[in-house]
């Protein structure tokens, strides 16, 4: 089946920095690419929508200036957290979706520790 | 948007015997509803879909049925193993390919 990565698993960064996290198609092409947060305990909650060669759509309650999303490429898609802070720490899973095709891939997903 | 609810939090269910778990979605233009198992610190996979064009659909012990009128679908496992003690999680989307929304989560413990 379609491989889908994220690099790092897991992260440690200090309160007022940056975080990119990365998220890799590695054996298909991804037009579309959804980006999730998953707090301890709780559901998937979407973050974004991220489109090859367009801006991210963004869901009601996130901050686009914060959590931005760049998809340069058609297997690449970044989430760069800015000025983390600790209640930024969660993990952050991405999925794909086959261009031209209907399934929908996940990532292992990215624990983020902000202290 | 899309709102999906989810019921129970939690189920215990003795080794052997049946978990069901029920969920209901707002947005009447949903149309493909898959479910997802989620172990601690790993990825949701998924376990089975169902469409709406299709009313039930089974696949060696997991079942879903889907009542669109009451915007009803639930997840019944039969013959629970230990290994089916994990984060369930239901979901509503327009299509495969578009975002998921989902449920808030049921923790499935199987007592050996």
């Amino acid at each position: 089946g379609a491989v889908v990565s994220q690099h790092p698993s897991w992260v440690i960064c200090k309160s007022g920095t940056s975080v990119k996290i990365e998220c890799r198609s590695l054996d298909f092409q991804a037009t579309t690419m959804f980006w999730y947060r998953q707090f301890p305990k709780q559901s998937l909650m979407l973050m974004a929508t991220s489109n090859e060669g367009s801006k991210a759509t963004y869901e009601q309650g996130v901050e686009k200036d914060k959590f931005l999303i760049n998809h340069a490429s058609l297997t690449l898609s970044t989430l760069t957290v800015t000025s983390a802070h600790p209640e930024d720490s969660s993990f952050y899973i991405c999925s794909a979706i086959l261009a031209g095709g209907e399934e929908q891939y996940f990532g292992p997903g990215t624990r983020l520790t902000v202290t | 948007g899309e709102n999906v609810e989810q019921h129970p939090s939690t189920l215990s269910v003795q080794e052997g015997d049946s978990a069901v778990i029920k969920c209901t979605y707002s947005d009447s233009a949903s149309n493909y509803f898959p479910w997802y198992k989620q172990e601690l610190g790993k990825r949701p996979q998924l376990i089975i879909d169902i469409r709406s064009n299709v009313g039930e659909k089974k696949d060696q012990r997991i079942a879903v049925t889907l009542n669109k009128t009451a915007k009803h679908f639930s997840l019944h496992i039969t013959e629970t193993q230990p290994e089916d003690s994990a984060v369930y999680f239901c979901a509503a989307s327009y299509s495969s390919a578009s975002k998921i929304i989902f449920g808030s989560g049921t923790r499935l413990s199987i007592r050996p």
